[in-house]
């Protein structure tokens, strides 16, 4: 399998915008995708394949994909975004990977 | 709704036995990939295993071949983890989670709420 390399931290004042990255070799291939986890809780899906938003995300979240490199991006960032977010993608033989991880904290 | 609920977690030594459960609800459990992944204290998700449909798929990561089984009653809507020879690495916060696959995507929603497995003496 191979790795998924998220920054283990991304700091933002509120009302701004948060970028989370997420880097690995097969990304050009397959679809990422983004979690949040508050503590204490289980992960909520919130970006899927590079870029689609669930049903009851809020539109501040987005994503986008280049290369290797997939972004998640949180505009006007809310003190509720605080929580950590990690990356996933699958492999051809039909195993999936998680990023690192980023936790984001709101100033 | 969609629910997942998982149970079975606990204190269990090292070497030793643990089954987990969980127990779905809202969809229609028969016509999807199943997974489990799992969180050590402090640390990332990792994912452990996934089912097909019906039953005749299965894949784990490498640290759980041999020692972990998935599997599950599409007549219970249940889902099950045999985990066998247990370590203390595998102590974690162990969640079913619901694998959506399409012809060129694949993503876990919703999850459950997870259930604690410490391996100790």
């Amino acid at each position: 399998s191979y790795e998924l390399t998220q920054p283990p931290s991304v700091s933002v004042s509120p009302r701004q915008t948060a970028r989370i990255t997420c880097s690995g070799d097969a990304l050009p291939k397959q679809y990422a995708y983004w979690y949040q986890q508050k503590p204490g809780q289980a992960p909520v899906l919130v970006i899927y394949k590079d870029s689609e938003r669930p049903s009851g995300i809020p539109e501040r979240f987005s994503g986008s994909s280049s290369g290797t490199t997939v972004t998640l991006t949180i505009s006007g960032v809310q003190a509720e975004d605080e929580a950590d977010y990690y990356c996933q993608s699958a492999d051809s033989s039909g195993t999936y990977v998680f990023g690192t991880g980023t936790k984001v904290t709101v100033l | 709704e969609v629910q997942l609920v998982e149970s079975g977690g606990g204190l269990v030594q090292p070497g030793g036995s643990q089954r987990l459960s969980c127990a779905a609800s809202g969809f229609s459990f028969r016509t999807y990939w199943m997974s489990w992944v799992r969180q050590a204290p402090g640390k990332g998700l990792e994912w452990v295993a996934t089912i097909k449909q019906d039953g005749s798929e299965k894949y784990y990561v490498d640290s759980v071949k041999g020692r972990f089984t998935i599997s599950r009653d599409n007549a219970q809507n249940s889902l099950s983890l045999q985990m066998n020879s247990l370590r203390a690495e595998d102590t974690a916060v162990y969640y079913c989670a619901k694998l959506v696959r399409d012809e060129d995507g694949h993503w876990f929603d919703p999850w459950g709420q997870g259930t604690l497995v410490t391996v100790s003496s």
